[in-house]
Parts: C-alpha cells; structure tokens; sequence
C-alpha cells in the first residue's frame, strides 16, 4: 500500500514565525500536493510538484512556497504564518500514467496547524 | 475552472442505497471524475473513479451521462461506518494548463 506520512499532526506557531511542514512518500511517485481543508470551503489546491524541483501554484499559493529537493519529499513553506493560516493541511501523491491531475490521489493523514 | 457542486449533507437509514450526484458543468474533455471519502481526523480515501458510463467496484458504483455534466455515486447496503464526507474531484491536464477541483463535500450520516 502507499504511504504518506506529514511530520506532525498538530502544530501550534506564533504569528510570523517561519513554518515547515514536510511530506514523505514511499511509492516513488512523480506526482506531490498539498492542500489546506477548512470548514465549509472543502479541500483547495495549495501547490503541486510533478517533478524534483519543479512545482507550479494551485488555486491558492499565496503566502506559501514549497520545495522538492528529492522525489520522495514535498515540503511547504510559510514564510511568515497568519492567522488566516490556521487550518488542516494534507499532502497528496500520485503516479504519472497519463491521466495528468486525473490520477487517484493518496493522502496522508493532515496537519492540524494552529497559528496564533 | 471546472466547479463542482454537491448536497452539504445526507441522512440515510442502515441498509438503504444512497446517491450522491456532483454537478460539473464545465467539466473538460481530458477531465476525469474521482471520489474520495474521509473521516474525521484522517486525509481522503480513494472510492472510485470513471470517465463515462457506469463503473462499479467492490464498495460503490459512479453514474456518469453521456454530457458528463454530473456524476452520481451509489453506496449499496449503506452501514454506520460509511458516516463520512464524500469529496467530487474534476481534474486533468489540459490545454489552458493544469486543473484539479474538489466539492466541498456531502456529509453523509448513516443511521440504525
């Protein structure tokens, strides 16, 4: 089965403080998401890397950044966390066979990030 | 961009089926359809996914029309631990660059 492990599942930051929260998958896909869920907006694509080091901006990239150093890893960055930050963030993997975004995304389990 | 909509939540009865339609009106020739279910505290779970027609597998069955304007999930036989969030994905690579659209999900309460 595929694996996608967060770092943590609960972390609570200070406004401004810079934030890491790091991705691993264990199935060698070319494909990595993250996406924050907040209540009554559903899931919304933050960033997406279909390759190391590259990436491209989902529906809301502002105020983060992500980076893919290794295949198996997709961090994402708040440079400066708000308040407005505060929210469930989950990161997704898929394999590359064709169907572009259409691939089955695995999630793994959310991090619950408190920003105060 | 290819928006979704579906019902905020449904109630249902053990042992009953339920559907559960997503509208997606601008849905893309490339675009494929995927549900996801989720329980609390844990990321989406894969269900199934289809391009046109019917496709079942072992725990649910996806409805998709000939415009492919919506889709319907079925859950037959529904128990108390299918009590979940149901997301309807949109997405595919296509020629004005990359989109990939959930709902904002239906919150399913199955009940004895």
């Amino acid at each position: 089965d595929v694996k996608v492990t967060q770092s943590s599942r609960y972390l609570v930051k200070r406004t401004g403080e810079k934030v890491f929260l790091e991705c691993v998958q264990d199935m060698d896909h070319e494909n990595m998401f993250w996406y924050r869920q907040d209540p009554g907006l559903g899931l919304r694509l933050i960033y997406f890397s279909y390759d190391v080091k590259m990436k491209e901006k989902g529906d809301i990239p502002e105020g983060y950044s992500v980076s893919r150093e290794k295949k198996e890893r997709f961090s994402l960055i708040l440079e400066s966390a708000s308040t407005n930050q505060t929210s469930m963030y989950l990161c997704a993997s898929t394999q590359n066979s064709g169907r572009g975004l259409g691939e089955t995304q695995y999630f793994g389990p959310g991090t619950r990030l408190l920003v105060l | 961009l290819a928006k979704t909509t579906q019902p905020i939540s449904m109630d249902s009865y053990e042992g009953q089926e339920v559907n559960i339609t997503c509208s997606h009106n601008n849905i893309a020739t490339n675009d494929y359809i995927t549900w996801y279910q989720q329980f609390p505290s844990q990321g989406p779970r894969f269900i199934i996914q289809g391009y046109k027609t019917k496709v079942t597998n072992e725990v649910a069955s996806l409805f998709i029309p000939a415009d492919r304007k919506s889709s319907t999930l079925s859950l037959p036989r529904v128990s108390l631990s299918d009590t979940a969030v149901y997301y309807c994905l949109v997405g595919g690579l296509t020629g004005g660059g990359n989109k990939l659209t959930f709902g904002t999900g239906t919150q399913l309460k199955v009940e004895l």
